[in-house]
């Protein structure tokens, strides 16, 4: 079975930075490509960014609104997804989710707030 | 980016009665490798969204033969043949032909 679990979401004030993490099961986690899409309270899916795979380069692709504050990595090792986020304002408030498009996690809430 | 617009963006349905959703697409979703880059979304009250539809027109594993997907380019259509009170929820359609990656607005649909 497909899993992806998110975790690391908390409060955190604004200008604060977060790490949150996502682990996947029952899938060759190496060879996903892998999105964040983020869920503000009562609104719709806003996707955030992406990582490729390692064998079709790795890299990883932003929305504008968070180009410059929020990394996106990968543990292939680990099976496990990364996204770090810095400058964080009170917008950013959501849940995250990690998803391959087909599965996605349960997601992981995120406040910022003073 | 390319912009989707869902419509309506919410409706009533009886149970057993079908329903429809339209998305437009600001841009064509079709690739030159043939496939077109449109999916459908539903997110039930409380859970993250799950897959209904891929490419257009195809179901995802376990989805039930009352979702069709249908169109082409810029237009799609999600039809659901007979409304069952587990359908309640937010649909989405998706386009990830582009960077970014974008989402319609979202209808929510409900049961009478």
């Amino acid at each position: 079975e497909v899993q992806l679990v998110e975790s690391g979401g908390g409060l955190v004030k604004p200008g604060g930075s977060l790490r949150v993490s996502c682990v996947g099961s029952g899938f060759t986690f190496n060879d996903a490509w892998l999105s964040w899409v983020r869920q503000a309270p009562g609104k719709g899916l806003e996707w955030i960014g992406r990582i490729k795979a390692k064998t079709d380069g790795g890299t990883a692709d932003y929305a504008a609104p968070v180009k410059g504050r929020l990394t996106i990595s990968r543990d292939d090792s680990k099976n496990t997804l990364y996204l770090q986020m810095l400058s964080l304002k009170t917008e950013d408030t959501a849940v995250y989710y990690c998803t391959t498009g087909h599965q996605w996690g349960q997601g992981t809430l995120v406040t910022v707030s003073s | 980016d390319i912009v989707m617009t869902q419509t309506p963006l919410s409706l009533s349905v009886t149970p057993g009665q079908p329903a429809s959703i339209s998305c437009k697409s600001s841009q064509s979703l079709l690739h030159s490798d043939g496939k077109t880059f449109f999916y459908w979304y539903l997110q039930k009250p409380g859970q993250p969204p799950q897959l209904l539809i891929y490419e257009v027109s195809n179901r995802f594993s376990g989805v039930s033969d009352r979702f069709r997907g249908s169109g082409s380019g810029t237009d799609f259509t999600l039809k659901i043949s007979r409304v069952e009170a587990e359908d309640v929820g937010v649909y989405y359609c998706m386009q990830t032909i582009q960077l970014p990656i974008t989402f319609g607005q979202g209808t929510r649909l409900e049961i009478k």
